[in-house]
């Protein structure tokens, strides 16, 4: 079993539709982060959470931690919204340990 | 925050030949790490690179495969020795691990072995 789950691995929506992807854990955390991969490659990190809840225009993370699960929802969604979503824990000073990411197509 | 730069943003290679990746960021970093994402995957840590000492490598990573130098505190560098088709991977930088940070990740380099 992974240490970070996502679900689904895979999500089509049409635009405008409220979206949410889930994040659970087996490990001890300090921060967890989600993260946003194009189709070219490269990544941005959307948020990094500790704890409760953050918002970011149309984004929305949150984490409870004694249920070791994180969500991230996207309101409103648009084609540009289509990427890898990555969910991330770190274990250690150092280290991220990765999900497997959910594939997002908002179609229009 | 951090802008990372890596060279070369691509590159297709004979097998057996060997590559080594630029990482460049903007601002001072103790710690940078390699990733690599093999296709349809996730992210794997391949080493965390410390300026001043020897690179710290991951499970099933080695030194001879993945030498990696970090002469100052700006810039890092990651070859990918006697590549086989099996390295065909995005490798990535990133700086980031102080408790709390942001992490920030470079554009990547998409490796082709042929």
């Amino acid at each position: 079993k992974n240490e970070v789950e996502q679900s689904p691995q895979n999500l089509t929506a049409q635009e405008g539709e409220f979206i949410t992807i889930n994040c659970s854990y087996s490990v001890g955390i300090s921060a967890l982060h989600w993260l946003q991969q194009h189709p070219g490659g490269g990544i941005v990190s959307l948020f990094m959470l500790s704890s409760g809840k953050k918002k970011h225009g149309r984004l929305i993370a949150t984490i409870n931690i004694q249920e070791k699960h994180s969500s991230l929802h996207i309101t409103a969604s648009h084609p540009r919204d289509s990427a890898v979503y990555i969910c991330a824990v770190k274990v250690s000073r150092s280290r991220l340990t990765f999900g497997e990411g959910t594939q997002l197509t908002v179609n229009p | 925050s951090a802008v990372i730069s890596q060279k070369p943003s691509r590159d297709i290679c004979q097998r057996g030949t060997s590559l080594t990746i630029q990482c460049q960021v903007d601002s001072q970093v103790t710690m940078m790490f390699w990733y690599r994402q093999q296709p349809g995957q996730s992210l794997t840590l391949i080493a965390t690179a410390n300026q001043g000492s020897e690179a710290t490598y991951e499970s099933g990573f080695v030194i001879d495969k993945f030498p990696i130098s970090r002469p100052n505190l700006t810039f890092s560098t990651l070859t990918v020795s006697n590549m086989s088709p099996e390295d065909s991977s995005i490798y990535l930088c990133s700086v980031g691990g102080q408790l709390g940070d942001t992490q920030y990740f470079g554009p990547g380099t998409r490796l082709t072995v042929l």
